[in-house]
């Protein structure tokens, strides 16, 4: 069975503070990790990861794949409470119904984080 | 990236009807997908839903519980049927652009209760 698992369920921290937020996989046909931040519906897209080793960066955030052990970190450093959300991590990769192979993203079932000032 | 305009935001309905979500997307896609995100929990494909064919649902997902209409490359609508409380959620569509792999861009999502 296909398996997204994210760690820790949740985290509060205060400003200033860096935080780092993991996600492993277990999935067959494995084709990207993707980043996203939820703070009210919609998941609004932060990374995606195709390599490993290869750090992607944006502003106060990164995050990086590692192939081998099957996990990311997405990193957010000098943590605002701008950054309080939802942190859900995807994996998209094939599945196969009928005899048919389709991509579907499976999510982890995210990170909490809480910056108090 | 697409833009995707869902509809309705929210909606508070009675047990035993039906609600029917709409999603339009601004620009012609192959794949759209419907995902169920129940309080506390993450988000959940229902269905994976390509113009001209049959929607594909997920384990746990039923047509007649969750019926897909695909009628051209920019429209795709889901209903909610013979709603109970467990279906109060929050529902979102996603469409899948570009080469593989996909970036993915949500609908702004539904927050459905039912009472």
């Amino acid at each position: 069975e296909d398996k997204v698992v994210q760690s820790p369920l949740s985290l509060v921290v205060h400003e200033g503070d860096t935080v780092t937020l993991n996600c492993s996989y277990e999935v067959t046909n494995f084709r990207s990790l993707l980043w996203y931040k939820q703070e009210k519906k919609a998941p609004t897209f932060l990374f995606m990861l195709t390599s490993s080793g290869i750090e992607k960066k944006s502003g106060r955030l990164s995050s990086i794949l590692d192939k081998k052990e099957l996990s990311s970190i997405l990193n957010i450093t000098a943590t605002q409470t701008g950054d309080s959300a939802i942190y859900l991590c995807a994996v998209d990769h094939l599945a196969n119904a009928g005899g048919t192979s389709y991509g579907k993203l499976t999510f982890g079932q995210g990170t909490i984080l809480t910056v108090h000032p | 990236s697409a833009v995707i305009s869902q509809k309705p935001s929210r909606d508070i309905c009675q047990r035993g009807t039906s609600l029917t979500i709409q999603c339009q997307v601004d620009s012609q896609v192959t794949m759209m997908f419907w995902y169920r995100q129940q309080p506390g929990q993450s988000l959940t494909l229902i269905a994976t839903a390509n113009q001209g064919s049959e929607a594909t649902y997920e384990s746990g997902f039923v047509i007649d519980k969750f019926p897909i209409s695909r009628p051209n490359l920019t429209f795709s609508t889901l209903t909610v049927s013979n709603m109970s409380p467990e279906d109060s959620s929050i529902y979102l569509c996603s469409v899948g652009q570009g080469r593989i792999p996909y970036g993915y861009t949500f609908g702004s999502g539904t927050r459905l209760t039912v009472v």
